[in-house]
């Protein structure tokens, strides 16, 4: 099956730093997103990209789907409390199937 | 209804019983997906529905496992003859359709005993 990588695993930041996390597949994908997960919580999407160069920012989030179909970012600017929980990547492939990354647990200090 | 709902929340069975876990939809999505999510881990894809039609069960991980949406809301995953591997969250996703933004529900604890 495919394989989404993520990196890093987990992050431990000072409030008001910026923060960056990538992902990176074996495959192509046509859609990239990123959720955001809360303890005891479903996945909340944050950014969808559908392009191939593409590069959305949704507040204090940028995200960008890298030339290569194969990888994607995400940076926070500015990190704050609340910014704490895990992050996945999600991969939207040609079957109509999304395969999700292994997480980066953030966490920061006040 | 407001989201997607799940149930039940929890469930603990002995191995080898069998178990439905119950998913219901945001109101006029076409799409529904079941998840399995292991601990410190992002979700599993399992299979997805676009309406009644089962689209892709590739992600189902053996024949104990299957899932149906005979009238193309609520859906039902069940697992027969449970093992204790089995044992995880088990999540559902609806969507519009297509690339369209999948909302999750709370998700079904799972524990084979």
């Amino acid at each position: 099956g495919q394989q989404l990588n993520q990196s890093p695993q987990s992050m431990f930041i000072q409030e008001g730093e910026d923060v960056s996390m990538n992902c990176t597949s074996s495959s192509i994908f046509n859609t990239w997103l990123w959720y955001k997960q809360d303890p005891g919580e479903g996945p909340v999407l944050l950014i969808a990209l559908y392009k191939a160069g593409e590069l959305t920012s949704n507040g204090r989030l940028t995200a960008q789907f890298g030339i290569t179909r194969k990888d994607s970012f995400l940076n926070i600017s500015a990190s704050i409390p609340s910014d704490v929980g895990i992050y996945f990547c999600a991969g939207l492939s040609t079957g109509n199937q999304f395969y999700f990354g292994t997480g980066t647990s953030l966490t920061v200090i006040p | 209804g407001a989201g997607v709902s799940q149930s039940p929340r929890y469930k603990v069975t002995k191995r080898g019983q069998d178990v439905a876990l119950r998913c219901d939809p945001i109101s006029g999505h076409v799409s529904l997906y079941w998840y399995r999510q292991a601990l410190g881990q992002g979700p599993e894809f399992l299979t997805y529905f676009n309406y009644e039609a089962q689209q892709d069960k590739s992600g189902l991980p053996n024949d104990r496992f299957s899932a149906e949406r005979p009238e193309g809301s609520i859906s039902t995953l069940t697992i027969q003859r449970t093992e204790q591997r089995d044992s995880a969250m088990y999540r559902c996703a609806s969507s519009r359709g297509g690339t369209d933004t999948q909302y999750f529900g709370p998700g079904t604890r799972l524990t084979v005993l």
